[in-house]
């Protein structure tokens, strides 16, 4: 099984600032099956980034996700107060297994 | 619109049994897998188990094989969990979501609690 862990644990970051958010998987991830997602406080979590890179549909363009191999990252390029949440990358290898990785939590400093 | 309604959690005493329901709309629902996917209260998101768009294909996370069962209802838009044997590690919120093709979820539900408690 796939292991994905997510730094930092905790991102502590203003408004207007910009967020890196790594995953990192513990074996080769192919980039098509690597996912995004962010979770608010009592609500389902929200497709973010799909294939790695491209934006799922309504997420604004301000949030973008790159990477290959086992490294993969999420960006915020300018926070704004509604993206301060949860942040999940999740991965489907062979079996099929899919993994989440533990979560990153974005919260104003 | 696509919509995801869980139904049929509740509180369980170890060993025993429950069956999740999903219903779907907004999408043709035969052309698309859908996962179940739980979260334990404070906790992380945690995949269950994937059904093909057809039903004839399975998967299971070892947590859950040989316990629980999903199946599906194509004539009826539904989607099914059957949790036996179930364990105190099994509470937790379950959401039904739709994949978009990429072993990627693209819609949730908004989750049925399951309590597995003496």
């Amino acid at each position: 099984e796939i292991v994905l862990t997510q730094s930092p644990g905790t991102l502590s970051l203003s408004p207007g600032e910009r967020a890196t958010l790594s995953c990192r998987a513990s074996q080769s991830v192919s980039s098509s099956y690597l996912a995004w997602y962010q979770q608010k406080p009592g609500q389902a979590p929200r497709l973010l980034i799909y294939g790695a890179s491209s934006r799922a549909t309504g997420i604004p363009d301000r949030f973008s996700g790159s990477g290959s191999g086992t490294d993969f990252t999420l960006t915020i390029s300018r926070l704004e107060p509604e993206d301060f949440a949860v942040y999940y990358c999740q991965q489907y290898g062979s079996s099929p297994g899919i993994t989440f990785g533990q979560g990153t939590r974005l919260e104003i400093k | 619109e696509v919509q995801l309604v869980e139904s049929g959690g509740g509180v369980v005493q170890p060993g025993g049994s429950l069956r999740l329901s999903c219903a779907a709309s907004g999408f043709t629902f035969d052309d698309y897998a859908m996962h179940w996917v739980r979260q334990a209260p404070g906790k992380g998101l945690e995949w269950v188990s994937l059904i093909s768009g057809d039903g004839g294909s399975t998967y299971y996370a070892d947590s859950v094989k040989g316990r629980f069962t999903i199946s599906r209802d194509n004539s009826k838009n539904s989607l099914y969990l059957q949790m036996n044997s179930l364990r105190t590690e099994d509470t937790a919120l379950y959401y039904c979501a739709k994949d978009i093709g990429l072993f990627t979820i693209d819609y949730w539900g908004q989750g049925t609690l399951v309590t597995v408690s003496s």
